[in-house]
């Protein structure tokens, strides 16, 4: 599976859209991109993903770029609540492919009041 | 509606004493994984199990063993934990052991004396 890269942190007043950013310039042909988050304690939360639309649901929206190197997930309005540890990872469809997946640090979101 | 359940949510245990972590989960999803995460590192896979009555080594298996006892239920065993093994436990599933989202529990925090 491809890797991701993510800036370590980044900070959003409430209320604003937080806009993160995730390279992943090897990525393969049948690729998705997803993102979870992490709330402080608790177990990752699944968010949003995609393979080449952009796509938005309840949580967020994803952009993907077209050549699809890179993308971008936006909190349209965040809230202290979105304060997490964001992941982006990439990883192809078929049988056991999750277990293949590369965890790295992710990006920090502190949202500020 | 549960999700994923993992006990206990603490634990400390001397250098040598045995474990069993327990997960289950509700949602009638045929894959599971026990991960960990420890400061610094992103999540690590230990073991999973495509689907009931089979399972795998992840990345990081020494030192552990599985069961999956039917399609809910997931245990981790530690046969003589050691302090390297102090860490956070994850468990997952998902419906599909594919690109279906992973769905977590809020972890088990493990400290070996």
């Amino acid at each position: 599976d491809a890797k991701t890269t993510q800036p370590p942190s980044m900070d959003c007043a409430e209320g604003r859209a937080a806009n993160l950013p995730c390279n992943h310039s090897t990525i393969s042909g049948n690729e998705y991109v997803y993102w979870y988050r992490q709330i402080h304690s608790q177990g990752p939360q699944y968010i949003i993903h995609g393979l080449k639309n952009n796509e938005t649901n309840e949580m967020a929206s994803l952009i993907i770029t077209e050549d699809r190197k890179s993308s971008t997930l936006i909190l349209p309005h965040a809230t202290l609540r979105d304060t997490a540890v964001y992941y982006c990872i990439v990883t192809s469809p078929g049988a056991g492919n999750n277990r293949k997946l590369i965890w790295g640090l992710g990006t920090s979101l502190a949202v500020n009041p | 509606n549960a999700g994923v359940t993992q006990t206990p949510k603490f634990q400390v245990l001397k250098t040598g004493q045995s474990m069993t972590l327990q997960c289950a989960q509700d949602m009638n999803h045929n894959s599971m994984y026990w991960y960990r995460q420890d400061p610094g590192m992103g999540l690590r896979l230990i073991y999973y199990s495509a689907s009931e009555g089979t399972t795998d080594k992840g990345e990081v298996p020494n030192g552990y063993n599985v069961s999956r006892l039917n399609k809910r239920e997931f245990s981790l065993r530690l046969e003589s934990a050691a302090p390297s093994q102090t860490s956070v436990y994850f468990c997952a599933s998902t419906r599909y052991g594919g690109n279906s989202p992973l769905h977590f529990g809020n972890g088990t925090r493990l400290t070996v004396t």
